[in-house]
């Protein structure tokens, strides 16, 4: 396993602005992943993020709104452009190692968004 | 259309009891099936992983065993405490692609 943190925590935010959220991790990992869990809801990945390329977003999720960057193997930000009171979610940052451990996730304490 | 189905109501029950939390699905054919606990305002943690060739696994207090026929997962905890009182999901992996969460089942075990 690993130590996964995410800045900020917790954000109060206004309508139309934006808010990128970090995601590091202490050793590097092969995969790393973005999803939204909504009140009472599932979690739905919004992507995966893609070291040196542009992540691959799932369906009804875009780069525009979503925009992603993972500059390395233990790094990666998601931005929640031009938001709005549908928005407000916890956000979360899982990862993979690969190897013996693949096909497991291990995920971040998550960030609490509340637009108003 | 593809549906994992875990039940919304919680699960009461009293400690020392075995808990046992049910995952269906449809329309999918998992390579695999995992079960993670998610406690108020963290992420979900992982417990256990069950590949489509093995019926059950185990892991200490925790077993899980998987149908593919009847497209369901079963969890148990036994000798339940106090403590495991959280939300388990249930995910899908259709072949090595990424993974797909029931919205989970919140358990009360109760002292």
């Amino acid at each position: 396993s690993a130590v996964i943190s995410q800045k900020p925590s917790r954000d109060i935010c206004q309508r139309g602005t934006s808010l990128t959220i970090q995601c590091q991790v202490d050793s590097q990992v092969t995969m790393m992943f973005w999803y939204r869990q909504q009140p009472g809801q599932s979690l739905t990945l919004i992507a995966t993020a893609n070291q040196g390329s542009e992540a691959t977003y799932e369906s009804g999720f875009v780069i525009d709104k979503f925009p992603i960057s993972r500059p390395n193997l233990t790094f990666s930000t998601l931005t929640v452009s031009n938001m709005s009171p549908e928005d407000s979610s916890i956000y979360l940052c899982s990862v993979e190692f690969g190897g013996r451990d693949a096909d497991t996730q291990y995920f971040g304490p998550g960030t609490r968004l509340t637009v108003l | 259309s593809q549906k994992i189905e875990q039940n919304s109501e919680a699960l009461n029950i009293q400690e020392g009891k075995t808990a046992t939390l049910t995952c269906n699905y449809t329309n999918y054919s998992p390579a695999y099936l995992q079960w993670y606990r998610q406690d108020p305002g963290r992420g979900p943690v992982f417990l256990l992983l069950i590949r489509e060739n093995e019926k059950e696994k185990r892991k200490e207090r925790l077993k899980v065993t998987f149908d593919t026929t009847l497209k369901q997962s079963l969890f148990h905890i036994t000798a339940s405490q106090p403590a495991d009182s959280a939300t388990y999901l249930c995910a899908l992996a259709p072949g090595y692609s990424t993974l797909t969460f029931g919205k989970g089942t919140m358990l009360l075990v109760s002292p």
